[in-house]
């Protein structure tokens, strides 16, 4: 057990809907990174918070947005959901705020979009 | 973007036998990691590796970073069922707004 939590553990929503995924942290981790896992594009970076504040962007799409709040626990909007967008989501968290050193990760959210 | 290379994609071997993985890239990174993950789970550090030429060892499992900082292995001596699982490696950018960039895997199946 890493000590990080994602709610919930699977997801199955239609196309065009709009889905939270819950991640908290470990107690102390300031840093929180959001990361898409799909069979043919492997596991993705795609935002990290540290502090409540974005710090690094990746390959997020304009359809996905986040936030981590002042209790340090994150949320992942998914929107105008689509088939493509079908994957496992982890979170992972770390005491610092560089991604060099070790993430903690969450046991994830399996999204199907059917 | 930088790519990061595993070899191979696929091994299976026996219990016993000892494999190398391979993580390669053409670009430095500040430091190298890597994960074991099981299905249904989330990946678990083994390691971070930091200085060019370092070596660790886990156990049965020896890492090393290359000289440049390019590129990693993993190596396993006389592997065991419990070594199953897919093996990743990620490396860091320098700078505050960097992010890890996750290998291409390798998943290792160790038969008895």
């Amino acid at each position: 057990d890493s000590g990080v939590t994602q709610t919930p553990k699977h997801l199955i929503t239609a196309t065009g809907q709009r889905v939270t995924l819950r991640c908290s942290p470990r107690s102390g981790d300031l840093s929180v990174y959001w990361y898409q896992q799909s069979l043919d594009q492997g596991l993705q970076f795609l935002i990290q918070y540290y502090n409540g504040e974005e710090r690094a962007k990746g390959n997020i799409l304009e359809r996905f947005s986040a936030q981590q709040f002042p209790d340090l626990h994150s949320e992942l909007n998914l929107s105008s959901l689509e088939l493509g967008d079908s994957a496992l989501y982890f979170c992972a968290s770390s005491p610092r705020g560089h991604p060099g050193y070790e993430q903690y990760f969450g046991p994830g959210t399996r999204l199907t979009v059917t | 973007t930088q790519l990061l290379e595993q070899s191979p994609q696929f091994l299976s071997i026996q219990e016993g036998e000892n494999l190398t993985v391979y993580c390669n890239s053409s670009s430095v990174f500040s430091s190298l990691q890597w994960y074991r993950q099981e299905p249904g789970e989330g990946p678990v550090l083994l390691v971070t590796v930091v200085t060019g030429g370092e070596v660790k060892k886990l156990k049965r499992l020896t890492f090393q970073f290359g000289d440049a900082r390019k590129d990693s292995s993993l190596h396993i001596t006389a592997a065991q069922p419990g070594d199953t699982g897919l093996y990743l490696c990620a490396g860091a950018e320098t700078g505050t707004a960097s992010k890890l960039t996750f290998g291409t895997g390798t998943r290792l199946q160790v038969t008895l």
